[in-house]
């Protein structure tokens, strides 16, 4: 069956550490979406890819950053980590055209 | 500012009970969809609906876009302990700019006592 994993499951890192979430999805979707998950803020886009090498800015991407370099995987790299990126993050995919996203399990992020 | 209002944030209830959730917004959508979060899990697709007026029923859910297309409802009819979760309603198109891109309320978290 189709699947969209996330790894690690659970990090804890310290501040001004570069940390680098993985996502993979076997839809072979063209579309991935990262976002963040915080209390008082419901889901937040972070970045979003609409193909191999194509790369878009969401809503808080400050601090974030993606690379696209196969249709399966959409890798999430914090620069330097900061307490303010303490969260969980999920990563979803998506059929071109297509507004139903299906969601990874999610990676819960701890920076001290 | 938050595109989808979603109300109320919190919600318990005794089984049995009905409720109704609310997804209000001053935008208009190409669609509205609802999905269901357990805890460590992540979000699942319930409906999606994108014809104004457009009613689904799913069950013991009903679910409803306006007809303006800027709001939606779901009801729980006979509320049941596996309806606990968090609910979120995404809209998508028009006002996100983009059909393939969603924005998200905050969600209504709901649990249902037994």
């Amino acid at each position: 069956d189709a699947e969209i994993t996330q790894s690690p499951r659970h990090k804890i890192t310290e501040t001004g550490r570069q940390v680098t979430l993985a996502c993979h999805q076997t839809w072979n979707h063209n579309n991935m979406f990262w976002y963040r998950q915080d209390l008082g803020h419901g889901l937040r886009l972070i970045h979003y890819s609409y193909g191999v090498q194509d790369t878009n800015k969401g809503e808080v991407s400050d601090g974030y950053s993606v690379s696209r370099s196969n249709t399966e995987d959409l890798p999430l790299t914090l620069e330097s980590a900061a307490s303010s990126q303490t969260s969980v993050y999920f990563c979803a995919s998506s059929e071109p055209d297509q507004e139903t996203q299906y969601f990874g399990p999610g990676t819960r992020l701890l920076v001290l | 500012t938050q595109l989808l209002e979603q109300s109320p944030q919190f919600l318990s209830i005794q089984e049995g009970e009905n409720l109704t959730v609310y997804c209000n917004s001053s935008s208009v959508f190409s669609s509205l969809q609802w999905y269901r979060q357990e805890p460590g899990e992540g979000p699942v697709l319930l409906v999606t609906v994108v014809t104004g007026g457009e009613v689904k029923k799913l069950k013991r859910l009903t679910f409803q876009f306006g007809d303006a297309r800027k709001d939606s409802s779901l009801h729980i009819t006979a509320a049941q302990p596996g309806d606990t979760g968090l609910y979120l309603c995404a809209g998508g198109g028009g006002a996100v700019g983009g059909s393939e891109k969603l924005v998200f309320g905050k969600g209504t978290k709901l649990t249902v006592n037994p």
